[in-house]
């Protein structure tokens, strides 16, 4: 069974403080490795797919990278802007369709 | 503007009763999906349509019912046999299934039952 682990649950940071948010993943066989925003009480927005190891993707203060066992999502000089919760998602390459979702890492940028 | 529409955003219902969320979307994608999201989680899968009269049963089905006539349409059926239906509901569609493709969501209803 698919499993995903994201860390950590919560994280307070200054503007202009980077860091980085964690997924662990353990599937038989990656598809796809997808990471979304999601705002309070609205659906998730789609950010990255990153598809093999070693892959990066980056979008303005965002940048995404992918190992065999993890990907990171890092972030340079955050805004208050950037505050959501970032959901990390993997599809095996067995299951047609079926994403699982991790819990979520709520990002907090403090001005 | 191309999109995914749910509605209602809030709807509120007494133990016992059927509710019907909608789901509509005009993006032209072949799979939509239905996911259910409690405080503080993530999202699991309830069911997925990869193509019209075809769904398969995700994560967490058990409760509930859909049904795929219409390519644009993917509604769910919360029925009173779901055991802890207050929850946060959000429909997604994606070009086609197979996991290569990453998926657009709607803004969510917000079901209450009591």
């Amino acid at each position: 069974e698919d499993q995903v682990t994201q860390s950590p649950e919560a994280l307070r940071l200054q503007e202009g403080e980077s860091s980085s948010l964690n997924c662990s993943y353990t599937v038989s066989g990656l598809r796809g490795l997808f990471w979304y925003r999601q705002d309070p009480g609205k659906g998730p927005e789609f950010l990255f797919t990153l598809y093999s190891a070693g892959e990066e993707k980056e979008k303005e203060r965002l940048k995404a990278t992918l190992t065999k066992k993890e990907s990171f999502l890092h972030i340079t000089a955050p805004k208050p802007e950037d505050s959501a919760t970032y959901l990390c998602a993997v599809q095996e390459n067995t299951n047609a369709g079926k994403s699982t979702f991790g819990d979520g890492t709520t990002l907090t940028v403090k001005p | 503007d191309g999109g995914i529409t749910q509605s209602p955003k809030y709807l509120f219902r007494k133990e016992g009763q059927n509710v019907t969320l909608s789901c509509e979307q005009n993006l032209n994608h072949d799979a939509m999906y239905w996911y259910r999201q409690d405080p503080g989680q993530g999202l699991r899968l309830i069911y997925y349509s990869q193509i019209v009269n075809d769904f398969q049963k995700g994560d967490i089905a058990e409760g509930y019912s859909v049904s795929r006539e219409k390519k644009e349409s993917f509604p769910l059926t919360v029925t009173s046999a779901q055991k802890n239906p207050t929850a946060f509901y959000l429909c997604a569609s994606s070009m086609r299934g197979g996991g290569y493709y990453e998926q657009y969501f709607g803004p969510g209803t917000r079901l209450t039952v009591t």
